[in-house]
């Protein structure tokens, strides 16, 4: 079974540049969400895909926009980056949106943004 | 009021004893809760899911739910050192899930 994979692993930007991060989910599973956690936080909800199409959205600006491909794989996209951004960018995937209450997340290692 | 509430610790135990982690959640429709363990650099990792009141046990984790008081517990029976992280309690309301900032646990050898 493969599990979540993010790509890449660190990267440097600078302030109002744009940056795509990607996400390939668990084998098996339909659904990616996107969390941001800032260090000493808990994760926070940037927003889920299910079936190609945005599933739920947490309190993140439109700068922040996402995509799931028909292999159900993923993008975050980021744009005008601002320095606090920097940030551990978590992807996971679960079994099903919607009705998939009981779902738990599974991770991928996480992108680590920095900001300058 | 945060949509889920956690110690921030750090909360230390001696090697072997108990490690009592507490949370408690804001939306009473809230359906599942889960507990994960997140290490230094690393991605949460899934430890316990519970979805009924009462306590579930697996191995030296025992998690324990109670709606009625919004409380969701994570008890470590025989800590050990390598218990030591951070622990995240996950509560999914509707499709996304929501976390709390974690409890960071030392076990001194």
């Amino acid at each position: 079974e493969t599990g979540v994979t993010q790509s890449p692993t660190h990267l440097i930007k600078t302030r109002g540049q744009q940056v795509t991060l990607r996400c390939s989910s668990q084998s098996g599973h339909n659904t990616v969400s996107w969390y941001q956690q800032a260090l000493g936080q808990g994760p926070q909800f940037i927003f889920q895909y299910y079936r190609e199409e945005e599933n739920g959205r947490g309190n993140f600006p439109p700068r922040f926009s996402g995509l799931q491909f028909p292999n159900y794989s993923s993008e975050l996209n980021v744009n005008a980056l601002e320095l606090d951004d920097s940030a551990l960018y978590l992807c996971a995937s679960s079994e099903a949106g919607g009705s998939g209450v009981n779902s738990p997340l599974h991770f991928g290692n996480g992108t680590r943004l920095t900001v300058t | 009021q945060k949509e889920v509430e956690q110690n921030s610790g750090p909360l230390s135990v001696p090697e072997g004893a108990i490690a009592s982690l507490n949370c408690t959640y804001s939306d009473r429709g809230s359906q599942s809760f889960f507990w994960y363990r997140q290490y230094s650099g690393k991605s949460p990792e899934l430890i316990m899911s519970i979805y009924s009141n009462g306590d579930k046990e697996d191995g030296r984790f025992t998690a324990q739910l109670n709606k009625a008081s919004q409380y969701v517990s994570l008890l470590i029976r025989d800590s050990q050192p390598s218990d030591s992280a951070t622990y995240l309690c996950a509560v999914k309301p509707h499709n996304d899930m929501r976390f709390g900032a974690g409890t960071r646990l030392t076990v001194k050898p």
